[in-house]
């Protein structure tokens, strides 16, 4: 598609309940990146992917949470028993080459009650 | 530590009041300086990147400019609709992982 997509728009989850998050990037672009937005527009980066490889996992909490771009799937992030400070806004943006412009999509907002 | 400011964290203009949103940056060498607009509830819309300092790039009422230590993105005669969140994002060329250091961004609103 032209457009990155995201499901669900909004996932409210129990804390210690599993989400899981969905991004289908820009048709023929090769790189992923996950970000989540929390108060004041902060941004912070989580993992980013060559195709359906992990390019970059720094930004990750590796004990909870994991992500994946399967060919001809979509990409997935999965927090597994979700913590009330991970409430926020998780976004996916998609680039057709590691230094160009992400485009962004629309966000899941998750919010852990 | 890389690192991007942007002021101020909010702007009020007339429409027709032409100003301009700074962004500040120190980063271990600049790759690339990008600009976004995000409305309330939806994902940051890409405006302009730049490379390097000197560079401009223009669309429509909005002109992007950048130095060795900052941007400026300049706002000639707004209309309401430019109404929304402008971000700053830079990538490091020493980060391996191309992310994006977003600023806080400034929030414009426009009055008719």
């Amino acid at each position: 598609g032209e457009e990155v997509a995201q499901t669900p728009k909004h996932l409210v989850r129990g804390e210690g309940q599993k989400a899981k998050l969905y991004c289908a990037p820009i048709k023929g672009h090769s790189y992923v990146f996950w970000y989540q937005q929390v108060l004041k527009n902060e941004f912070k980066f989580l993992i980013s992917f060559q195709n359906e490889n992990v390019f970059d996992e720094t930004g990750m909490p590796k004990e909870r949470f994991s992500a994946k771009c399967l060919p001809n799937s979509p990409c997935s992030l999965e927090i597994q028993a979700t913590k009330l400070e991970d409430s926020a806004v998780y976004f996916c943006a998609s680039s057709p080459a590691r230094g160009n412009e992400q485009f962004f999509g629309p966000g899941t907002r998750l919010t852990v009650l | 530590e890389d690192q991007v400011t942007q002021s101020p964290e909010a702007l009020r203009l007339q429409e027709g009041e032409s100003s301009s949103l700074n962004c500040s940056y120190t980063v271990s060498g600049l790759r690339g300086l990008f600009w976004y607009r995000q409305d309330p509830g939806k994902g940051p819309e890409f405006l302009f990147t730049l490379y390097s300092a000197g560079e401009e790039k223009e669309k429509e009422r909005l002109k992007a400019t950048l130095t060795k230590k900052e941007s400026f993105l300049h706002i000639t005669a707004p209309k309401p609709e430019d109404s929304a969140t402008y971000l700053c994002a830079v990538q490091a060329r020493m980060d391996s992982s191309y992310k994006l250091i977003f600023g806080s961004g400034t929030r414009l609103l426009v009055r008719p």
